[in-house]
């Protein structure tokens, strides 16, 4: 079975420009979880998406946007790039909001996305 | 204040040796989750282990086991015999639920412990 995939696997971006992200997730998971980890800064919570709904968003601006689609897949748009969101950009997926906590979340390999 | 603290940024190991990494918790809600993950160099996130708060046992998933104290607010991970594949990124993780249609909440992750199996 698939697990959560991302792609582009590495993005160069050039200051202003807007990058997109794709993930999907596992088979029979509604839910997708955006993540940046930044060198220095750990994992950062980006966005929740489950049903096709935004369910929380992390303390990011609103540059950083996303959606999820009817087929559970989702992608992760960043307007107006910054030097700062060069960044590993991590895709998970788990089963869906009514679930209890203990529903895992499993990762992607992630989107490294350099700005220049 | 942190939600979830590991103390140790790096840690050298022999290899074979046990290692136990720590981590610690803060959370006023009753029903959690705890995950240790494992990042390699090359960035994926796997995931290693799952605790649940109402979970009477400590959790165990091969080489990998989970010292549950919840008292003490305690997930610390043992790596039993470790082997020089162990050696990557370890990060704990809690998962709460905190919004208010009852469900759970995205993961929140300590720093990391870098763990280098020497041989």
């Amino acid at each position: 079975e698939a697990g959560v995939t991302q792609s582009p696997t590495h993005l160069i971006k050039t200051r202003g420009q807007q990058a997109t992200l794709r993930c999907s997730p596992i088979s029979g998971h509604t839910s997708v979880y955006w993540y940046q980890q930044a060198l220095g800064l750990g994992l950062q919570f980006l966005l929740w998406y489950d049903e096709g709904e935004e369910r929380n968003r992390g303390n990011f601006p609103p540059r950083f946007s996303g959606r999820q689609f009817p087929n559970y897949s989702s992608e992760l748009n960043v307007n107006a790039l910054e030097l700062e969101d060069s960044a590993l950009y991590l895709c998970a997926s788990s089963l869906g909001v009514s679930s209890l906590s203990g529903n895992t979340i499993y990762f992607g390999e992630g989107s490294w996305l350099t700005v220049v | 204040a942190q939600k979830i603290t590991q103390t140790q940024p790096g840690m050298f190991v022999q290899e074979k040796e046990a290692v136990t990494l720590d981590c610690t918790y803060d959370t006023s809600d009753p029903s959690y989750g705890l995950f240790w993950y494992k990042q390699p160099s090359s960035g994926e996130m796997i995931f290693l282990i799952y605790q649940g708060s109402y979970d009477q046992q400590n959790a165990t998933e091969g080489r990998y086991s989970l010292n549950f104290q919840k008292a003490r607010k305690s997930a610390n991970l043992v790596i039993s015999a470790s082997q020089l594949g162990d050696s990557a990124m370890y990060f704990c993780a809690m998962r709460e639920v905190v919004n208010s249609g009852g469900g759970a909440d995205g993961l929140t992750f300590g720093k990391g412990t870098h763990l280098i199996i020497q041989p």
